[in-house]
This record gives structure tokens, sequence and C-alpha cells, in this order.
């Protein structure tokens, strides 16, 4: 079966700094993998995601995300924090097309001003 | 272009009741996937639509059940409500079923059972 874990519920950064927000997954095959936004009061909105292409995906809002199957993870950074960031972020894994998606418990970003 | 629309945003059931919530996908999507959120369990797969058809499941009791119209749009049931329904269901569309197309999701309804 496959899953994803998120390491840390919650990460805090200060206004500027790099956003480093980790995804590793489990999947007996090649995954298709997301990252997700949810604002509060909103639903999820699509970020990023790796569906076999390049491994560096660019994502919206200067996110992108790095696809390494021998630790297979997919971390989200961005190089600069914006107060705006602040939000909970999904990371998701499905294994095949027509597959559903499984999403990680999320990962809670606040930025410090 | 219309976003996904999800109504009603708020309802408030009381146990042992049912409920039926709806979505409308975005135009020209004709998949559109249902997701239970909650605090303790986070996005849990309730199940996907596509053509009308039921694609896949999740692992939610028979209580929870789902339809698609001709037109795309789908709605949710949920027979006797129990106090641990309590959360935000979310619908999101997509242009096909596959998920390398990624999905749009709605704002929500959040449901609370009293």
């Amino acid at each position: 079966a496959q899953s994803v874990t998120q390491l840390g519920s919650h990460v805090s950064v200060s206004e500027g700094a790099l956003v480093l927000l980790r995804c590793n997954y489990s999947s007996s095959v090649p995954p298709y993998l997301f990252w997700y936004v949810q604002y509060p009061n909103q639903g999820l909105q699509l970020l990023l995601k790796y569906t076999s292409a390049a491994t560096l995906v660019k994502g919206i809002n200067g996110f992108e995300a790095e696809f390494k199957k021998s630790e297979t993870s997919f971390h989200l950074t961005k190089p600069s924090a914006h107060m705006s960031d602040a939000a909970e972020y999904f990371c998701a894994v499905s294994r095949v097309l027509s597959d559903k998606v499984i999403f990680g418990p999320g990962t809670s970003l606040s930025v410090i001003p | 272009k219309a976003g996904v629309t999800q109504t009603p945003r708020y309802l408030i059931k009381t146990r042992g009741q049912q409920v039926t919530l709806s979505c409308s996908p975005i135009s020209g999507h004709r998949s559109v996937s249902w997701y239970q959120q909650t605090p303790g369990q986070g996005l849990q797969f309730l199940f996907e639509y596509f053509s009308e058809t039921q694609r896949n499941k999740g692992n939610f009791p028979g209580r929870f059940s789902g339809r698609q119209f001709s037109n795309s749009r789908s709605e949710m049931n949920v027979s006797t409500l129990e106090l641990g329904d309590s959360a935000l269901y979310l619908c999101a569309s997509s242009l096909e079923i596959g998920t390398n197309y990624g999905y749009t999701f709605g704002s929500g309804t959040r449901l609370t059972v009293v």
C-alpha cells in the first residue's frame, strides 16, 4: 500500500529564510507526487506535481520540489519565506493513472516577521 | 472561469439524521473526488466518480454514498449521522480520471453533528 509521511507537523521559519518541508513516500511502483497548500477555511490548492518528467519541479508562488527516488523523498522548498506563505501544506501520492490520491498528514508552516 | 462549488458551506445536523452535500466541478471537468478532513485523521479519501460511475472507493462504511450526474455534478450522502462524522468535506474535480492532472478543490462543506 502506498503512504506518505511528512516530518514535522509544524515548522516555523523567519521571513526571508529558506523554507524546507519534508515528504517521504512509500510506493511499490513509480509514483505521481503532489504538493498542495491549504489556507484557513479554504480548500486545497495545487502547488506542483511530479509525473515522471523532470525530477526538479517548479510550482507556483516560488516553490519547487525535487524527486529523489533513492531517498523516496519529494521535499518542498522555497528560497525566501514570505508572510503570505503561512498555511498548511500537504504532500500527496498516487501510484498510477486512475489510482486514488493519498494525502500526508500535513505540515503547518508559520512565518515569523 | 468558475471554480469548484460546494453547497452548503456550513451544516448542523442531529445525530441519526441524514445529509446530502453537493459539488459542482469546474466546467469541462469530468472527474469528481470526495475527501473527509478532520484534525485527527487528516484527509481521508471517500470516493471518486467519472462519467457517472464510481471508479475508486475509500474505507468508509456504507452510510457514506455518492453519485454523479450526467452534467458531472456530484452529491454525497451520509445516512444515520454519528458525532464522529463532524468534519470538513472537500470535493475535488479533475479534467479526466487519472491523477497526473492534479485536483482543483472546492472550499468544502463544514458538517457539525450534534
